[in-house]
């Protein structure tokens, strides 16, 4: 079974600042890596993913993630932040069958102006 | 129109009492999941199913059951309902292969 872990659960952080959300998951098999945003009264909308190649991988809004083996980890980044990315974020992990999803508990992130 | 609906939005109900949430999708995947998200403890998997004839328990199916009426139809139903099912619940959909999950706006849920 895979599991997942993010570290903060709450982040804040101001306007135009980086921001980094971590993630590290569990698993005995080869997996695919996920993250999502859920913005207030909304559902989850996939941010980015990562199946296979690259372990850079860009999202939208600006965001981009990279996957490490050896660490077992998938941090969420973005450079510089917008009141606008003030949301839930959750990372997910799926087995390479794709068959089910696990979330992360997830990471508050509040800009602030 | 959305891709995934659920019904009902909101609902208030009261101890003991049989509630139904609906799931419908417009994209003809072939997956359908139900997960409850509470403060703090992130999404946990009810069911999910695969097709119309196959359906699975996920990590906290005790007190619920589902029904995958056609491929784009998957309800939750709640059979005597306990003030700790009090929950946003969330359905989602995917499609064979392509390992992305596309979300309903979720149901809140609150048993009195």
């Amino acid at each position: 079974a895979q599991s997942v872990t993010q570290l903060d659960s709450q982040v804040p952080v101001f306007e135009e600042a980086p921001v980094e959300l971590r993630c590290n998951y569990s698993s005995s098999v080869s997996v695919y890596l996920f993250w999502y945003v859920q913005y207030p009264n909304q559902g989850l909308q996939l941010l980015l993913k990562y199946l296979s190649g690259s372990t850079l991988v860009k999202g939208i809004n600006g965001f981009e993630a990279e996957f490490n083996k050896s660490q077992t980890s998938f941090h969420l980044r973005k450079p510089s932040v917008h009141i606008s990315d003030t949301a839930e974020y959750f990372c997910a992990v799926s087995g390479n069958t794709g068959n089910q999803f696990y979330f992360g508990t997830g990471t508050s992130l509040t800009v602030i102006p | 129109d959305a891709d995934v609906t659920q019904t009902p939005r909101n609902r208030i109900t009261k101890t003991g009492k049989r509630i139904m949430l609906e799931c419908s999708q417009t994209k003809g995947h072939d997956r359908m999941y139900w997960y409850r998200q509470d403060p703090g403890l992130g999404l946990r998997l009810i069911y999910y199913s695969f097709d119309v004839k196959d359906i699975n328990k996920g990590e906290i199916s005790d007190g619920y059951s589902v029904s995958r009426q056609a491929q784009a139809k998957f309800s939750l139903s709640l059979e005597s309902a306990i003030p700790n099912q009090t929950a946003l619940y969330f359905c989602a959909t995917g499609l064979s292969g392509a390992n992305v999950l596309t979300f309903g706006a979720g149901s809140r849920l609150t048993v009195l």
